[in-house]
């Protein structure tokens, strides 16, 4: 399997504060996701990202910022938290120069909790 | 309406029974479909892509029917290291990177 890994695994944090979450690939893949889970809806994307410096909004953007300063590296910025970003953060990459229907890999997840 | 539409279960069934999920989906023009596994707690993992001509691995089969906008999955010989939520995926022929998840259908296999 690719290798990416995300961190934390797990946080809580108050409201009005700012979270990042970082994803980390050592597969040098081009294209890098961030999504959320929440129950009873499919995943959500945030933001993507096709490149270093190279990002764009998916469908729930707001209230989130990315960053990609390296291919590896994809951090996932909570400017100020609100209850409603309480959610499971996946990050994923898909095909080494392809795109998501070349199929995902996931991260292990971050479990979010605003409170 | 939803653009990808799953039944969420659960669908509780014994081993060695055979089960299947639909997923519809709302745009025509969709182009790529998948199916991930997801257990509790952890990442989706893809399972397998869906072609017009059907696909099959070893007990898995998923079919597309574009007539009628769904894919399915079929399940043989259930095992109990099946319990897992199954997602459905559809990537539209939009361009982009739009992806739709279903929400997915929840399968426990009982011994």
């Amino acid at each position: 399997d690719a290798g990416i890994t995300q961190s934390p695994r797990h946080k809580v944090t108050e409201t009005g504060t700012p979270v990042t979450l970082r994803c980390h690939q050592t597969e040098n893949h081009r294209y890098m996701y961030w999504y959320r889970q929440d129950p009873g809806h499919g995943l959500r994307l945030i933001h993507y990202s096709y490149g270093v410096k190279d990002t764009d909004k998916g469908e729930v953007s707001d209230g989130y910022s990315v960053s990609r300063s390296k291919t590896e590296d994809f951090l996932l910025t909570l400017e100020s938290a609100t209850s409603s970003q309480t959610s499971v953060y996946f990050c994923a990459i898909s095909g080494r120069t392809g795109g998501p229907d070349q199929g995902y890999t996931f991260g292990s997840g971050t479990r979010l909790t605003v409170v | 309406r939803k653009e990808v539409e799953q039944d969420p279960g659960p669908f509780n069934v014994p081993e060695g029974a055979t089960v299947a999920f639909n997923c519809t989906y709302s745009n025509s023009a969709s182009q790529s479909f998948f199916w991930y596994r997801q257990d509790c707690r952890k990442e989706p993992k893809l399972l397998m892509s869906v072609y017009s001509s059907g696909n099959e691995d070893g007990r898995f089969t998923a079919q597309l029917n574009r007539a009628s906008q769904y894919i399915s999955l079929l399940i043989r010989d259930s095992k109990l290291s099946d319990s897992a939520t199954y997602l459905c995926v559809v990537i539209p022929n939009t361009g982009g990177f739009k992806t739709i998840f279903g929400a997915g259908t929840r399968l426990f296999v009982k011994a």
